[in-house]
């Protein structure tokens, strides 16, 4: 089992509509959760962080943990072509700290 | 605004040679990292420092070498570039169990 695993997509929605990107993990004892996104030939740029249990929303975006369910994900309100990118997910490793990333999932905004 | 340069956005080298990737972040980080990026194989931690003249192997280690002399700068090291280190690399830093922070990533091309 990967340790952060999503799908890769690619996730097709239209403008407008809600985008919906989930991540699972499997270090239990995580504590530290963020999402990527990262533009076709750009680097991986932080747009949320998530330590607790629940819903944190900043502007469109809603990132939401779980820790029973070893579970995070990303909600994207009022999606528009400009969200299309891949977002990656990426958990604070217990073993020195590191980043697991997952695969990414490919978000395509159609007009 | 952290800020993480890498010195070279593209890059052009023989096999055989020596190739220095250099990264210098403004943040006072402890730590950097290297990694690259494939597609379909996702980000690939390469060697990652938590401080000065400190430094850790991560997934793929074999065929590069890193040196942190100073705390803001992370250097790569590729000893005898080979066609299958063709790639896009990128630096990352942050504080102890924070989110990483990327550089703009240096597209190289061993011919």
């Amino acid at each position: 089992q990967k340790e952060v695993e999503q799908n890769s997509g690619p996730l097709s929605v239209p403008e407008g509509a809600i985008a919906s990107l989930n991540c699972t993990y499997s270090d239990r004892v995580s504590q530290s959760f963020f999402w990527y996104r990262q533009y076709s030939g750009k680097s991986p740029e932080l747009i949320m962080s998530i330590y607790s249990n629940g819903d944190k929303e900043d502007g469109r975006f809603t990132a939401q943990l779980n820790k029973a369910s070893q579970y995070v994900s990303l909600l994207i309100r009022d999606s528009q072509p400009s969200d299309s990118a891949t977002y990656l997910c990426a958990v604070i490793s217990n073993q020195g700290g590191k980043l697991i990333f997952g695969q990414g999932t490919e978000l395509s905004v159609k007009p | 605004d952290v800020k993480v340069t890498q010195s070279s956005r593209y890059l052009v080298k023989r096999t055989g040679e020596k190739v220095f990737l250099e990264c210098v972040q403004d943040m006072d980080h402890e730590n950097m990292f290297w990694y690259r990026q494939d597609p379909g194989l996702g980000l690939r931690l390469i060697y990652f420092s938590y401080d000065v003249k400190m430094k850790e192997k991560g997934d793929i280690p074999e065929g590069y070498s890193v040196s942190r002399e100073k705390k803001e700068r992370f250097s790569l090291i590729l000893e005898s570039a080979s066609t299958n280190q063709t790639s896009m690399y990128l630096c990352a830093s942050s504080f102890p169990n924070q989110p990483q922070h990327f550089g703009d990533g240096t597209r190289l091309s061993i011919l």
